[in-house]
């Protein structure tokens, strides 16, 4: 059964320092997702993705964040300077064509020290 | 009123006993309303959609109710592997387009 994947499973970074975070959605997904969720609470959506821009994103995702698919596959999320708060697990998820059904990776865990 | 919620839980519930619960939506421009569960430290898995004439998948039914403005969830005949969180989501359409998760209901079922 295809699956999204996220790599790396955790990173540990300094505050300060860019992280980026990449995502491989199923491969005929045309809508793709960044979530957050901080330790013992609910799940944040961050930003959808489609036909190569952002259609929607929260108040989260600031000028810190960006996105990007750089090639047929992959999806990235990039934290620019990373604060203490940024510490948290961030998911991908990806969605078919007219479907709101996501389905999500297994999350990387980001520490930020 | 927060903009989707639901009872944190924990439901204590014995194997094989049927459970339900609620999330319930401020914004009258949700389209769009599914179940998924989470299990500790993992990814939310689709569980359901939810449909407006209700949908049942084996053991699981959920149901949208519009004028009230609330989904349920019911369980039947509750397995051991039935505890997790189980996590409302919201999508809102309209001048900008949302996805709201709910806290989630902690379901622990007990042998």
């Amino acid at each position: 059964e295809p699956e999204v994947t996220q790599t790396p499973s955790h990173q540990v970074t300094q505050m300060g320092q860019e992280v980026i975070l990449r995502c491989v959605p199923i491969s005929n997904h045309l809508y793709f997702y960044w979530y957050r969720q901080i330790l013992g609470q609910k799940v944040e959506f961050l930003v959808s993705f489609y036909n190569n821009e952002i259609s929607e994103k929260s108040e989260i995702f600031d000028d810190q964040f960006s996105v990007e698919r750089p090639d047929g596959s992959n999806f990235t999320l990039k934290i620019r300077s990373t604060k203490l708060e940024d510490s948290a697990m961030y998911f991908c998820a990806s969605s078919e064509p007219h479907s709101y059904e996501q389905y999500f990776g297994p999350g990387t865990r980001l520490t930020v020290t | 009123r927060k903009e989707v919620e639901q009872d944190p839980g924990p439901f204590n519930v014995p194997e094989g006993a049927t459970v339900a619960f609620n999330c319930t939506y401020s914004n009258s421009a949700s389209q769009s309303f599914f179940w998924y569960r989470q299990d500790c430290r993992k990814e939310p898995k689709l569980l359901m959609s939810v449909y407006s004439s209700g949908n049942e998948d084996g053991r699981f039914t959920a149901q949208l109710n519009r004028a009230s403005q609330y989904i349920s969830l019911l369980i039947r005949d509750s397995k051991l592997s039935d505890s997790a969180t189980y996590l409302c989501v919201v999508n809102i359409k309209g001048r900008d387009d949302k996805i709201i998760f709910g806290k989630g209901t902690r379901l622990h079922i007990l042998p």
